[in-house]
This record gives C-alpha cells, structure tokens and sequence, in this order.
C-alpha cells in the first residue's frame, strides 16, 4: 500500500517559469516531510523538509508547501533552471515508531532552456 | 563529516547465484541504516531497516535478507537471486528519531540475467 504519491510521473517547464509539484499521503501519523532530487545511476539528495508544525518552508529557490487538511505537499521551484532536470522524490516519517522514510514514486522534471 | 560507501556500483549476476552489497558509514554513530530499492519506473521502496547492531526489519517479504555485524555496517544479501531482484539498490542512514533526513549512497544497479 503506497503511503505517499506522486500522482504526476512527468513535468515540463519552460526555463525561468515556475515548477510546482505535488504530492499526497495517506498516513495522518506522517509529521515530518522531505524532497528529495535524484539524478539516474545516483543516490537521492536532500532538498528542503518541513514539519508538521509548520504550512511553509524556503530555502533560495524551492519553497516547500505543507496542507494538513489534505494531506498534501507542493514544492516549488522558481525560477526554474536547466539544471533542476532530475526525478524529484516526495518523502514523509512519522516520529512514533521506526521512523522509516516512505517515498513517493516520483516526479521527472524537465525544465526546457 | 558524515560519508556513506555503497559498493560495488554495477553488478551483473545469473540467476541462481548469491549477493552481498556492502554499505558503510563514518562520522556518525548509531545510525539508523536502510535498504531501499527502486525498480524500473518505480519509487523507492523500503526493503529493511536497523536501529541497532544485529537488530534488522523487514518491509517486505522477498528473497533478500540483510545484516549489520557493526555499527555502521550494513549487508544486503540473497542466497540465491532471482530475474526480479533487478533494480538499483541504495543504502541509507538517518539520526536516530526527531526531525532529520536520510542520506543516500551512490547506489547498486543490480542485473540479474
């Protein structure tokens, strides 16, 4: 059962337009979120996180979006550059329990120059 | 600073043979460790995890099993794999609870033929 999904495989933007994407969970546990960039025949690296004690964080570029209500995130990216082509993965944990990282299927981002 | 060793990068095994991939980490102590797995347009699964020396978890039932001997060592094995043990398997660790993210190794693309 996917805990966390990414409903949109693929994405594409014009350069210097703005990339939003977005992601759901099921799990109401879930209180810690993180975005991961991912390019092929590499591990993922960490982007931005948020908790579930706040609705937004930024950090440059990427602002990431937290609907408790929905259970829904977004990360945002503006200005969208060439260099943020990848798969970007969705994350969410839950502090009771293990802990463990529950990813979402991801999202390929292609942003066009 | 904290580093993850993943090896080997590539690997092609036949059908039937064993598996071991290795995944070590410095700069920390007691880490969380993870195996995940991303098959062929799929998202990362979560296959095993360890909060301690000898203390393994299991996600999912499968033909793999896993060990950590040490403290920051932990093995990904199989007696004898299979064509849908294919994928690209990534090692992780994590801060032991509270608000933190996982960081990746560079990841095994396993072939099974």
């Amino acid at each position: 059962d996917q805990q966390v999904k990414q409903n949109s495989p693929s994405l594409s933007v014009q350069e210097g337009r703005i990339s939003i994407l977005n992601c759901d969970y099921t799990n109401s546990m879930f209180d810690y979120f993180l975005w991961y960039k991912k390019y092929p025949a590499e591990g993922p690296t960490f982007l931005i996180s948020i908790s579930s004690i706040k609705d937004k964080n930024e950090d440059g570029r990427f602002t990431v979006f937290l609907n408790k209500s929905a259970k829904h995130l977004s990360l945002h990216i503006v200005p969208s550059q060439p260099g943020d082509s990848a798969v970007y993965f969705c994350a969410a944990s839950a502090r009771t329990g293990a802990n463990n990282l529950f990813f979402g299927t991801g999202t390929r981002l292609t942003v066009i120059p | 600073s904290q580093t993850i060793h993943q090896w080997p990068a590539t690997l092609v095994q036949p059908v039937g043979s064993p598996l071991s991939l290795e995944c070590t980490v410095e700069g920390t102590s007691n880490p969380n460790l993870y195996w995940y797995r991303q098959a062929a347009g799929r998202g990362l699964q979560l296959l095993f995890y360890s909060v301690g020396i000898g203390q393994i978890s299991s996600e999912v039932p499968q033909n793999l099993s896993a060990s950590r001997p040490q403290d920051r060592q932990f093995i990904l094995s199989s007696k004898k794999l299979l064509l849908s043990d294919s994928g690209f398997y990534l090692c992780a660790w994590r801060t032991a609870g509270g608000f933190t993210e996982a960081f990746f190794g560079q990841g095994t693309r396993l072939t099974v033929v």
